[in-house]
């Protein structure tokens, strides 16, 4: 079974600079997807970005980027210029591309960001 | 779009009563989701459908929940009879390719 494991249950920045979450992961399998998912207070979960496993390049959408080594199993978040809007909890997930765990989202711990003004 | 839509927000019910929850996932999504978020166990997933068909439903708990999906556009997640201990946020979600949506949840809580 596939485990997704976030070491950080909090961590905190202050607003305009830059700041790393963390994620390690297990699988056998070769080909899968990893996003991070936002939930700020409001209980919405919200994809933040996402990577193909079969993706060499880190995917990045705005200020939002991610540092994926597949060897290592690690996908980490890095949120530059941070926002107090970027406040919420985040979680890794890990979703498999074929077989038993096609489809089904399976979850990290989550990090609670702190953004300071 | 709206988006994955789920009803009720909130819910409170008693000890041993029904509990209905009600999902709509976004129109031509052919997979749906039900996960349940809580303290200890973080986002679990209970049951996944594809084109209306239950794939997965090793996550429920026990035969007290029952999930249906009769239609492309409409899905319930069932506890009867509720107990204090399935207090949690239940979120439904759908997808067509490879990003999953969630709805905003339906909180419940059984007292």
């Amino acid at each position: 079974a596939q485990t997704v494991t976030q070491s950080q249950p909090e961590m905190s920045v202050q607003e305009a600079e830059t700041v790393t979450l963390s994620c390690t992961y297990d699988t056998s399998e070769s080909d899968y997807y990893l996003f991070w998912y936002k939930q700020p207070p409001s209980r919405q979960m919200i994809l933040v970005i996402r990577q193909e496993a079969y993706k060499q390049q880190n995917a990045t959408e705005n200020r939002f980027s991610v540092n994926f080594q597949k060897a290592a199993k690690s996908f980490s978040l890095k949120i530059s210029d941070s926002q107090l809007g970027d406040a919420a909890m985040y979680f890794c997930a890990y979703r498999g591309a074929g077989g038993t765990s096609y489809g089904k989202l399976t979850f990290g711990q989550g990090t609670i960001l702190t953004v300071h003004p | 779009d709206a988006g994955v839509i789920q009803s009720p927000r909130h819910e409170v019910t008693e000890m041993g009563q029904e509990v209905t929850l009600r999902c709509k996932p976004i129109s031509g999504h052919n997979s749906l989701f039900w996960y349940r978020q809580t303290m200890m166990r973080g986002l679990e997933l209970l049951i996944y459908f594809n084109n209306n068909v239950p794939i997965d439903d090793s996550g429920m708990p026990e035969d007290r929940f029952s999930a249906k999906m009769p239609n492309a556009s409409f899905s319930t997640l069932k506890i009867q009879p509720s107990e204090p201990r399935d207090s949690a946020v239940y979120f439904c979600a759908s997808s067509l390719g490879i990003a999953i949506t969630f709805g905003s949840g339906t909180r419940l809580t059984v007292v």
